[in-house]
């Protein structure tokens, strides 16, 4: 049973666009969730997060989105760089459980 | 600091063959994991440390063996290789409960033939 879902295996848009990659969670303990991104030959690097008790988290041109009552998010990157070409993962915890579950990836690419 | 590092970077078994990952960081984390990451699959969990001594079961530990003498280092240990077990295995380590920012190694990339 898939807990963290990106439904979305790639998504292709143009430099200087708004590239938006979406989420969904079925576990309502989760109350943490994080995006990484990984380029390829490499670990994932952390990107943004946000708590259950916030609805929004932006960190410069990254921006994520919480809506609770539909177990979704969405991380938000204006304007897409050609730099921001790489696989981005959804992660989620709950409670003090430590381990974090990742979906399965989205694939984005921007294209100059 | 070098953060996360994993040896070797590549590395092909032949069934049945046994080798060990090696993990280190040096940040002073004590929390650690051992992730594999197969095409289409997303990142899952295979065993996972809270601090020396203490390790536990991810969501696919079945084949991997663990151990956690010290804080910096968290080997994951193949004792029969299967062809099952080639796959991306990333190492990670996080500072504490609360701090769910992991650091990630660069990855080890294992062929079992």
């Amino acid at each position: 049973d898939q807990q963290v879902k990106q439904n979305s295996p790639s998504l292709s848009v143009q430099e200087g666009r708004i590239s938006i990659l979406n989420c969904d969670y079925t576990n309502s303990m989760f109350d943490y969730f994080l995006w990484y991104k990984k380029y390829p030959a490499e670990g994932p690097t952390f990107l943004i997060s946000i708590s259950s008790i916030k609805d929004k988290n932006e960190d410069g041109r990254f921006t994520v989105f919480l809506n609770k009552s539909a177990k979704h998010l969405s991380l938000h990157i204006v304007p897409s760089q050609p730099g921001d070409s790489a696989v981005y993962f959804c992660a989620a915890r709950g409670g003090s459980n430590y381990k974090l579950t990742f979906g399965k990836g989205t694939l984005l690419t921007v294209n100059p | 600091n070098a953060g996360v590092t994993q040896t070797p970077k590549f590395q092909v078994l032949k069934t049945g063959q046994s080798m060990t990952l090696q993990c280190a960081q040096d940040m002073n984390h004590e929390y650690m994991s051992w992730y594999r990451q197969d095409p289409g699959m997303g990142l899952r969990l295979i065993h996972y440390s809270v601090g020396a001594g203490i390790t536990d079961q991810g969501e696919v530990p079945n084949g991997y063996n663990v151990s956690r003498s010290t804080t910096e280092d968290f080997p994951l240990r193949l004792l029969s290789a299967a062809p099952s077990q080639t796959s991306v295995y990333f190492c990670a380590s996080r500072e504490g409960q609360g701090r769910d920012e992991q650091f990630f190694g660069p990855g080890t990339r294992l062929t079992v033939l």
